[in-house]
C-alpha cells in the first residue's frame, strides 16, 4: 500500500510569488491535513480537509489556503512569498475508522526555499 | 489548549546504552498520544502510539506508557542503535472536532555514537 504521496520534493521560490503544494493520501484515508515544520517554530498545524471541506485551521494568515479534491487529494497554496515561509511543509492523512482512526501517517514532506 | 513538552536534548549516547525520553502533556478529557520519529532528510514516521490510560504502544524495542496520574508518555529503550539517530517528536490528538490534529513537543535529537 503506498504511503503518503507530496509533490513536489524540493522547491524555491522567490519572495511573493505563491506556490502550490500537492498531496495524495494513503488509498482509502479520507482526513488529509497539512503541517509546517521550521527551526524556530518546529511542527504547526495548518488544516485539516475531509470530503472536501476545512473542519479545522491552525493560526496562519489568509495567504495560506488549501483545498481537497473528490478523490480525497489535497493541494495548499501559499500566496505572496515570505521569507519565513521558508520550510518543510508536510501533507498526513488518516483514515478515520477502524483501530487505527485517528492515527495520522505523514508524507516525505516538500522542502520550500524563499529567497 | 492542548500542549506538550518534552526533553529538548540533545542527548548523546553509547550504543547499548538506556534511553529515556520524557513527554509531559496538557490537555483535557483523554487525548491520544503519539511518538514520531524524523530521520534526516525525512518526513515523520510514526513509532508508537497509545489511546488511553494504562495502555502501552511498542515498536523497534521503543515503549511509552500513557500515565493519565501524571500527564506522562515518556518514551524508553533498553539498548539502543546507532540506527536509532534521530529527532524524536511526542503529541497528542485530541477526540471530537479536533481529533486529527496532532499538536507536537519542539522535538529532540538523539545522536547514538558507536
Amino acid at each position: 500500500k503506498a504511503g503518503v504521496t507530496q509533490t513536489p520534493r524540493y522547491l524555491i521560490k522567490t519572495r511573493g510569488q505563491q506556490v502550490t503544494l500537492s498531496c495524495s493520501p494513503i488509498s482509502g484515508h479520507r482526513s488529509v491535513s497539512w503541517y509546517q515544520q521550521t527551526p524556530g517554530q518546529g511542527l504547526q498545524f495548518l488544516f485539516e480537509y475531509f470530503s472536501e471541506t476545512q473542519r479545522n485551521k491552525g493560526n496562519f494568515p489568509g495567504r495560506f489556503s488549501g483545498r481537497q479534491f473528490s478523490n480525497s487529494r489535497s493541494e495548499m497554496n501559499v500566496s505572496t512569498l515570505e521569507l519565513g515561509d521558508s520550510a518543510l511543509y508536510l501533507c498526513a492523512s488518516s483514515p478515520l475508522t477502524g483501530a487505527s482512526g485517528n492515527t495520522i501517517y505523514f508524507g516525505e514532506g516538500s522542502w520550500l526555499t524563499v529567497v | 489548549g492542548n500542549s506538550v513538552t518534552q526533553m529538548e536534548g540533545p542527548v548523546t549516547l553509547s550504543e547499548e546504552a538506556f534511553l529515556t525520553i520524557n513527554c509531559t502533556y496538557t490537555a483535557t478529557g483523554y487525548p491520544s498520544l503519539f511518538w514520531y520519529v524524523q530521520y534526516p532528510g525525512e518526513g515523520l514516521q510514526l513509532l508508537l502510539k497509545a489511546t488511553k490510560a494504562d495502555d502501552k504502544g511498542s515498536n523497534k524495542g521503543f515503549e511509552a506508557t500513557y500515565r493519565k496520574e501524571t500527564t506522562s508518555f515518556h518514551l524508553e529503550k533498553g539498548s539502543v542503535q546507532v540506527s536509532d539517530s534521530a529527532v524524536y517528536f511526542c503529541a497528542l490528538s485530541k477526540g471530537g472536532g479536533s481529533n486529527y490534529k496532532l499538536t507536537f513537543g519542539k522535538g529532540t535529537l538523539l545522536t547514538v555514537n558507536p
